[in-house]
């Protein structure tokens, strides 16, 4: 049963230290999103790869915020420093290109809470 | 600016009570525009892809439609499983090639 699998699932921190997120995609797809969701903004793209290249990052906060794929089988979403405004829920979702727009697999998500 | 708007907030309804949903939306072109189902706790699920004006798309008791500036969920004879939270988004046909705009859904909740 493929699957985007993120972790951790559930963080809770303090203001200042840095959280690393993880998503391992789909095998075989080739474009990844981190997506942000809380309660008043609902989901908030924040960046996506093609082909493991960054392909738009203008909805993350440059400053504190970092997205990379080392590799094909793993993305990460990076906050250093975080700040209490960052607890969320963070989503990774992947996608097959050749499938069409729009039928994105969305893992489970990260809860990050910043204290 | 392209957004998404979707009404209402919240939906509750008893077993067997048809109703819609609401997606508005705004963006320069649509490229697509699809529907997802998100219960607590859990990521979004696909549930329709719809690309042009008068198509329509069904799945057990969903049927989703599309105009040129809104779509539909229609959910018929809805049973408590289909409790969940729906979403709405859209892909805008400039800009960034898979760049996909979610509305903030609408909460749907069934008695039985």
């Amino acid at each position: 049963d493929a699957r985007v699998t993120q972790t951790p699932r559930h963080k809770v921190t303090e203001m200042g230290q840095e959280v690393t997120m993880r998503c391992q995609p789909i095998l075989g797809h080739n474009t990844v999103f981190w997506y942000r969701q809380t309660m008043m903004q609902g989901l908030e793209l924040l960046a996506y790869f093609r082909n493991r290249a960054p392909l738009d990052d203008s909805g993350m906060p440059k400053d504190r915020f970092s997205a990379e794929m080392p590799d094909a089988t793993l993305a990460t979403l990076k906050i250093q420093p975080s700040e209490p405004r960052d607890s969320a829920v963070y989503f990774c979702a992947s996608d097959l290109e050749a499938n069409g727009p729009g039928e994105l697999f969305f893992g489970e998500g990260s809860r990050l809470t910043v204290l | 600016e392209d957004q998404v708007t979707q009404s209402p907030e919240a939906l509750r309804l008893q077993e067997g009570e048809s109703s819609s949903l609401n997606c508005s939306y705004t963006v320069s072109g649509l490229r697509g525009l699809f529907w997802y189902r998100q219960d607590p706790g859990k990521g979004p699920e696909f549930l329709f892809t719809l690309y042009s004006a008068g198509e329509e798309k069904e799945k057990e008791r969903l049927k989703a439609t599309l105009t040129k500036k809104e779509s539909f969920l229609h959910i018929t004879a809805p049973k408590p499983e289909d409790s969940a939270t729906y979403l709405c988004a859209v892909q805008p046909r400039t800009g960034s090639a898979s760049k996909i705009i979610f509305g903030s859904g609408t909460r749907l909740s069934i008695r039985p």
